[in-house]
């Protein structure tokens, strides 16, 4: 079974420091590995995701996470955080042996607070 | 390119009640899933549509349903509603693909009294 693992219910930051968003994860074969981005009453919104290849992945608004298959860990960091990246975060898992099923397994989320 | 569209954004029913939920999916996108998010339980699958056909659900009862049209569009269906189905119900769709990043909509909030 896949299970995610995210340990800390809430990071806190002061703007323009470095931040980091932990996630472990579990699968059987291989995973890929997804990071969402949740704002108050808004559905979720894609951040990143690792299929295969370089380990340290980049996305949107100057995000990016490094797998660690070694680890199971696929950490979300961001050199200088923002007040506005403020929010709830999940990261996610799919197994690549359910080819094509597109089922998620997230993880519990963790509340970034940045403080100004 | 438009995003994901779910109706309504809010709706509360009583204890007994049938809800129908509804999803649009990105244009040319297949695959539709359907989750819900719930402070104790977080975020849990509960079924996926591709070209009409559920290949996959999730560890909920009968009582939640689903059926996706040949546009793609998607509905779920909850009959006999409990206090516990009070939840944010999220559609999400993609392209197909096992690597492909799922687009979510921005919820249906249920409220059951």
């Amino acid at each position: 079974a896949q299970s995610v693992a995210q340990p800390e219910d809430q990071v806190n930051v002061a703007e323009g420091n470095p931040l980091t968003v932990k996630c472990t994860y579990s699968v059987s074969g291989n995973p890929y590995l997804f990071w969402y981005v949740q704002y108050p009453n808004r559905g979720l919104q894609f951040l990143l995701k690792y299929i295969t290849g370089d380990n340290l992945v980049k996305g949107s608004y100057g995000f990016e996470a490094e797998f660690n298959k070694s680890q199971t860990s696929f950490h979300l960091k961001k050199p200088s955080a923002l007040v506005s990246d403020s929010a709830l975060y999940f990261c996610a898992v799919r197994d690549t042996r359910n080819t094509g099923f597109q089922k998620l397994v997230f993880g519990t989320g963790t509340r970034l607070l940045v403080s100004p | 390119k438009a995003g994901v569209t779910q109706t309504p954004r809010y709706l509360i029913k009583t204890r007994g009640q049938q809800v129908t939920l509804s999803c649009s999916p990105i244009s040319g996108h297949r695959s539709v899933s359907w989750y819900q998010q719930t402070p104790g339980q977080g975020l849990q699958f509960l079924f996926e549509y591709f070209s009409e056909t559920q290949r996959n659900k999730g560890n909920f009862p009968g009582r939640f349903s689903g059926r996706q049209f040949s546009n793609s569009r998607s509905e779920m269906n909850v009959s006999t509603l409990e206090l516990g189905d009070s939840a944010l119900y999220l559609c999400a769709s993609s392209s197909g693909p096992a690597g492909t990043e799922a687009f979510f909509g921005q919820g249906t909030r249920l409220t059951v009294v």
